[in-house]
């Protein structure tokens, strides 16, 4: 069975600030996808990042910053210079293929305050 | 903006109806998955269909069903409304190959609140 486990419910930083949010996966799978989505309030969930389980190369992308490890079963999102409008619930998801599956993490919410 | 449509956005229904959720994928996208989420609970998987047949099923009763047309449209169908079945859906398109992982784009969603 797979699971995603986002242990940061709730974070809250002062704009400007960096900001991680951790995410940890359990899957028997060697083939597998992990993804992090962005739910603003308007509650539609806007795809950040796709990263396959034989690419361990992190990924920058303007201020966001992944960070894939294997070894411990990690996929975190950091945020650099946080902004108010990163305000958000993010999920860390993860697709097991031919599983025809994709778990969610309970989500983090993520409060950026001027 | 994914190019995924729902409606209605927002739903009231009386526990035991039966209400009809519709959904309209990216143009060329060949498959749709549809989740419940809670809330303050992450999204769950209800299932999937690919070309028009389903693929995958999470956790749900049968009471949940759906179709996929060949217009990339979809719909999810709830029997028997229950006071939990309260959440919001979502669905989401993807273009899947075999090898190749599905990257979702999703809609925005439609509340449904069972009384």
């Amino acid at each position: 069975a797979q699971k995603v486990t986002q242990a940061q419910t709730e974070i809250s930083v002062v704009e400007k600030e960096d900001v991680t949010l951790d995410c940890v996966y359990e899957t028997r799978d060697t083939t597998y996808y992990l993804f992090w989505y962005k739910q603003p309030p308007s509650g539609e969930l806007v795809f950040l990042i796709r990263r396959n389980s034989f690419d361990e190369q992190n990924e920058i992308s303007g201020r966001y910053s992944w960070n894939f490890q294997k070894s411990t079963s990690s996929f975190n999102f950091t945020i650099t210079a946080s902004q108010v409008v990163d305000s958000a619930v993010y999920f860390c998801a993860l697709e097991v293929l031919y599983g025809q599956n994709f778990v969610f993490g309970p989500g983090t919410r993520l409060s950026v305050l001027p | 903006e994914t190019g995924v449509t729902q409606s209605p956005t927002h739903l009231i229904k009386t526990r035991g109806q039966q209400v009809t959720l519709r959904c309209s994928s990216q143009s060329g996208h060949n498959t749709v998955s549809w989740y419940q989420q809670a809330l303050g609970q992450g999204p769950q998987f209800i299932f999937q269909y690919y070309r028009e047949e389903e693929n995958g099923r999470g956790n749900f009763p049968p009471r949940f069903s759906g179709l996929q047309f060949p217009n990339y449209s979809s719909e999810l169908n709830v029997n028997a409304l229950e006071l939990d079945d309260s959440a919001l859906y979502l669905c989401a398109s993807s273009f899947y190959t075999t090898g190749s992982g599905e990257t979702q784009y999703f809609g925005p969603g439609t509340r449904l609140l069972v009384l």
